[in-house]
């Protein structure tokens, strides 16, 4: 079994729909990593967070330690969204391993 | 500042030739890793290294070598190539401390058919 899970593995939404990503860890961490991966391309962090609530534009990324979740909301999407968001985390006695879930496909329908 | 570059981006291999994908970072970044993510799989680490004269072993390093002779390169060497090392593999590099320090920063990839 994965230490990390997320869910759904794949999401299509129409342009405008307000987007959820879910993660669910098994172990103790430090912080936990939202990544973006566009088709092709290369992997970009878009947030690390140890608690509570980050916001950059339009994504907001949530983390609760206590139930060992973190949530992707993504508002307003645009088809420019669509990417395979990834989770991973920083835990088990190390401050920089990282250990991956396997990512949720977003397309976003003009 | 350009980041992690990453060469090649994309190579075909015969089964048993040799390679080396190199990465190089101009952050000043103490920690590096290489990765493979196959499809349908998480992003595995294949070895990492926290300074230079320093590597260690991933959760999947068979096959592969690696060193790390300064503190921007970090080569990864493939010595007799085989079918089960088609991927897409990834470096990365962060600086070492608490979170936020140490977020992690990713090359674009190099895309790598062993046939």
């Amino acid at each position: 079994k994965n230490e990390v899970e997320q869910s759904p593995q794949n999401l299509t939404a129409q342009e405008g729909e307000f987007i959820t990503i879910n993660c669910s860890y098994s172990v103790g961490i430090s912080a936990l990593h939202w990544l973006q991966q566009h088709p092709g391309g290369g992997i970009v962090s878009l947030f690390m967070l140890s608690s509570g609530k980050k916001k950059h534009g339009r994504l907001i990324a949530t983390i609760n330690i206590q139930e060992k979740h973190s949530s992707l909301h993504i508002t307003a999407s645009h088809p420019r969204d669509s990417a395979v968001y990834i989770c991973a985390v920083i835990g088990g006695g190390s401050n920089y391993k990282l250990t991956f879930g396997k990512g949720t496909l977003l397309t976003v329908n003009p | 500042n350009a980041g992690v570059t990453q060469t090649p981006k994309f190579r075909i291999l015969k089964i048993g030739q040799s390679m080396t994908l190199q990465c190089t970072q101009d952050m000043n970044h103490n920690y590096m890793y290489w990765y493979r993510q196959d499809p349908g799989m998480g992003l595995k680490l294949i070895y990492y290294s926290v300074g230079a004269g320093i590597t260690d072993k991933g959760e999947v390093p068979n096959g592969y070598n690696v060193s790390r002779s300064t503190t921007e390169d970090f080569p990864l060497r493939l010595e007799l190539a085989a079918p089960s090392q088609t991927s897409v593999y990834f470096c990365a590099s962060s600086h070492p401390g608490l979170p936020p320090e140490n977020i992690q920063y990713f090359g674009a990839g190099t895309r790598l058919s062993v046939l």
